[in-house]
């Protein structure tokens, strides 16, 4: 049973549209992460937080912005979604026990 | 710069031979790597992880080696089944609670 909760799992969006998507975890882990995943290549590091009101951009430039105003709930907003933005997007947070991800989102932009 | 690479993009193996992944990195500073397993569609599952204390770690048909003087480990899969068919990722902090860097995956196809 999962421990991160990603929805949607599939998301078909047109341009310009804005979106959000959404990770919650009920474990009460701090630290938590969002990353990038094109096929055949790394996940990419796009955004983490340590805490609540904690937010970093990562490694990867993105067009994405995120909010952590609750400890279960790390949202992910693309404000006017593009063809480029088409991609799977993964959150994890991390806890003593190792890093936990979610199922993921996959999201395709027309 | 990639800190952790894969080099080898896909691996092809028979059911019940020996799979064997590899992983090279650039950081001597690493002290903790991770292997991760990945369907298309889902997230990546933890796997198998080796402390720079160590050099080799153990778990049923998974262990992964680790050689800090060449900054290499690999993982080895025996028995290797079909339901081992997925991506395997390495992957390491790059600071203790730190996010984890990736390496590019390799696709691993086992035939019965």
């Amino acid at each position: 049973e999962a421990d991160i909760y990603q929805t949607p799992r599939y998301l078909v969006i047109g341009t310009g549209k804005k979106i959000t998507l959404e990770c919650s975890q009920t474990m009460g882990h701090d630290k938590m992460y969002w990353y990038q995943q094109d096929p055949g290549m790394e996940l990419h590091l796009i955004h983490y937080s340590y805490g609540v009101n904690s937010t970093e951009k990562g490694d990867l430039s993105s067009e994405s912005t995120v909010s952590r105003i609750r400890t279960e709930h790390f949202p992910l907003t693309l404000e006017s979604a593009r063809p480029s933005h088409t991609s799977q997007y993964l959150c994890a947070s991390l806890s003593g026990q190792g890093y936990t991800f979610g199922s993921g989102t996959r999201l395709t932009v027309v | 710069d990639q800190q952790v690479k894969q080099n080898s993009p896909s691996l092809s193996v028979q059911e019940g031979r020996i799979s064997i992944l590899n992983c090279d990195y650039t950081n001597s500073m690493f002290d903790y790597f991770l292997w991760y397993k990945k369907y298309p569609a889902e997230g990546p599952t933890f796997l198998i992880s080796i402390s720079s204390i160590k050099d080799k770690n153990e778990d049923g048909r998974f262990t992964v080696f680790l050689n800090k003087s060449a900054k290499h480990l690999s993982l080895h899969i025996v028995p290797s089944q079909p339901g081992d068919s997925a991506v395997y990722f390495c992957a390491a902090p790059h600071q203790a609670g730190t996010a984890l860097i990736f390496g590019k995956g390799t696709t691993l196809s086992v035939s019965s």
